[in-house]
């Protein structure tokens, strides 16, 4: 399986400012997706990230709000923009398996906007 | 949209006791997976299983995708077995676009 890193682990943001989270995997891989876990709650797709062309937001998600950069097969981008105490939350990449639809997953940025 | 419940929502065990968690979802799939969630936050894979049994070890999952559930099962539980459990399907033919579940948060107890 990949093996995926996120950085930063976690962060304190004060309200208003933007944070890029960076993924990096350690193969090439076609389909790169981003979810977000508020506290307490399950996962949701924030967005499915292709390298070459825009990404596909989910609905309650736009461009504006959290833009994703996918330069190559290995790293994406996330950056959580105009931020407020709502996006607090655990924000993890994940990849899809060569081979099968199994996806896997980074360890996650814990983000606290005060 | 597809519904992903999860049941129980919280349970509680004694180490050594065995569990059954359950996931019902409301469309066709071609993907299901489930997954364990530490207390630290890590996603970890136990299964890929859109269809049958799968076991590893003490852990195994039955997915019946004409009836539209999938179960996991949990033997001889360990106090490393806390955490949430997800499942999480995708539509047939949905690009493989997870919807999770509600999840079943677990406690084993000494």
């Amino acid at each position: 399986s990949a093996v995926i890193s996120q950085k930063p682990s976690r962060d304190i943001c004060q309200r208003g400012t933007s944070l890029t989270i960076q993924c990096q995997v350690d193969s090439q891989v076609t389909m790169m997706f981003w979810y977000r876990q508020q506290p307490g709650q399950s996962l949701t797709l924030i967005a499915t990230a292709n390298q070459g062309s825009e990404a596909t937001y989910e609905s309650g998600f736009v461009i504006d709000k959290f833009p994703i950069s996918r330069p190559n097969l290995t790293f994406s981008t996330l950056t959580v923009s105009n931020m407020s105490p709502e996006d607090s939350s655990i924000y993890l990449c994940s990849v899809e398996d060569k081979g099968n639809y199994e996806q896997y997953f980074g360890p996650g940025t814990r983000l606290t906007v005060t | 949209g597809i519904q992903v419940e999860q049941s129980p929502p919280d349970l509680i065990l004694q180490e050594g006791a065995n569990s059954t968690l359950r996931c019902n979802f409301s469309d066709s799939v071609n993907n299901l997976q489930w997954f364990h969630q530490n207390p630290w936050g890590q996603l970890i894979n136990l299964f890929y299983i859109p269809s049958g049994t799968k076991q590893n070890g003490r852990l195994s999952a039955t997915t019946v995708a004409t009836e539209r559930y999938s179960l996991l099962y949990i033997s001889s539980s360990q106090t490393t077995d806390s955490g949430v459990y997800f499942c999480a399907v995708d539509l047939t033919g949905g690009g493989n676009k997870l919807t999770f579940g509600t999840g079943t948060q677990l406690k084993v107890e000494l």
